[in-house]
C-alpha cells in the first residue's frame, strides 16, 4: 500500500517569512495529491491540490510542487500570517472509485506576530 | 449551508457501552467516508462506501459497524466501546467523477471512560 512521509511534524515562522512543508510517497501509481488545513477543533479543509500531470500549481500565496521522479511534493506558503497557524496534511491517492487518501502525519505550522 | 454535518460533536460515555455518530451530506456525492484521528493527530480511513455499498474496510475492529441507509447519510454505530476508541471521529464525502476532493465534516470527540 501507499506510505506517506511529512516533514517537519513542527513548523514555526516569523510573520512575513515563507513556510515549506515536505512529503514523500512510495506508490508510483499514486496520481492525486492534495492538501489539507486543519484548525483547531475543525475538520481539514482542501486548500490546493495537484494531479501528477502538473508539475507546479499556485493559488494567491498557496504553492504546491511535485517531483513525480524523486516522489516527492511540497507545500509553499508566502508572506505568512497569524491565521495560517494551523495543522497541514499531505495526502496521496489514485483517482479510482472510492478515491482513498493517505494522508501524511501532519505538520503543525505556527506563525508568530 | 452545512455541507457536511456529524452528530454529535461531543460523545463522553462508559467503557462497554454502545454508541452511534451520525453524518448527512448535501452535496449531491455519492462516496462518503469515516475517518478516525488519534490524539497524535493522525488521520485513517476507516470504511468507504459508494452508491450505500463498502468499498473500503480497512482493519477496524468488527464492534465498528457503519450502515449507509442512503447516498446521503453514513452512520457509524460502536459497539462494547473502549478506552482506545476515544478519538474524534471525523465523516467526509466525495463525487465519484470529476474532482476528488473530500469534503469533512465537523468531527465528532469520543470520550471513554
Amino acid at each position: 500500500g501507499e506510505n506517506v512521509e511529512q516533514h517537519p511534524s513542527t513548523l514555526s515562522v516569523q510573520e512575513g517569512d515563507s513556510a515549506v512543508i515536505k512529503c514523500t510517497y512510495s506508490d508510483s501509481a499514486s496520481n492525486y495529491f492534495p492538501w489539507y488545513k486543519q484548525e483547531l477543533g475543525k475538520g481539514p479543509q482542501l486548500i490546493i491540490d495537484i494531479r501528477s500531470n502538473v508539475g507546479e500549481k499556485k493559488d494567491q500565496r498557496i504553492a504546491v510542487t511535485l517531483n513525480k521522479t524523486a516522489k516527492h511534493f511540497s507545500l509553499h506558503i508566502t508572506e505568512t500570517q497569524p491565521e495560517d497557524s494551523a495543522v497541514y496534511f499531505c495526502a496521496a491517492s489514485r483517482v479510482v472509485t472510492g478515491n482513498q487518501f493517505y494522508f501524511g502525519t501532519g505538520t503543525s505550522l505556527t506563525v508568530i506576530p | 449551508d452545512t455541507a457536511v454535518s456529524q452528530t454529535p460533536k461531543y460523545l463522553v460515555t462508559q467503557m462497554g457501552n454502545d454508541k452511534s455518530i451520525k453524518c448527512e451530506q448535501n452535496l449531491g456525492h455519492d462516496t462518503m467516508y469515516w475517518y478516525k484521528q488519534d490524539s497524535k493527530k493522525f488521520l485513517k480511513i476507516m470504511f468507504s462506501y459508494n452508491n450505500k455499498e463498502l468499498i473500503i474496510n480497512e482493519t477496524v475492529p468488527n464492534r465498528f459497524s457503519p450502515k449507509s441507509p442512503d447516498k446521503a447519510h453514513l452512520n457509524l454505530h460502536i459497539n462494547s466501546l473502549e478506552l482506545g476508541d476515544s478519538a474524534v471521529y471525523f465523516c467526509a464525502s466525495s463525487a465519484t467523477s470529476g474532482a476528488n476532493e473530500q469534503f469533512f465534516g465537523p468531527g465528532t470527540r469520543l470520550t471513554v471512560l
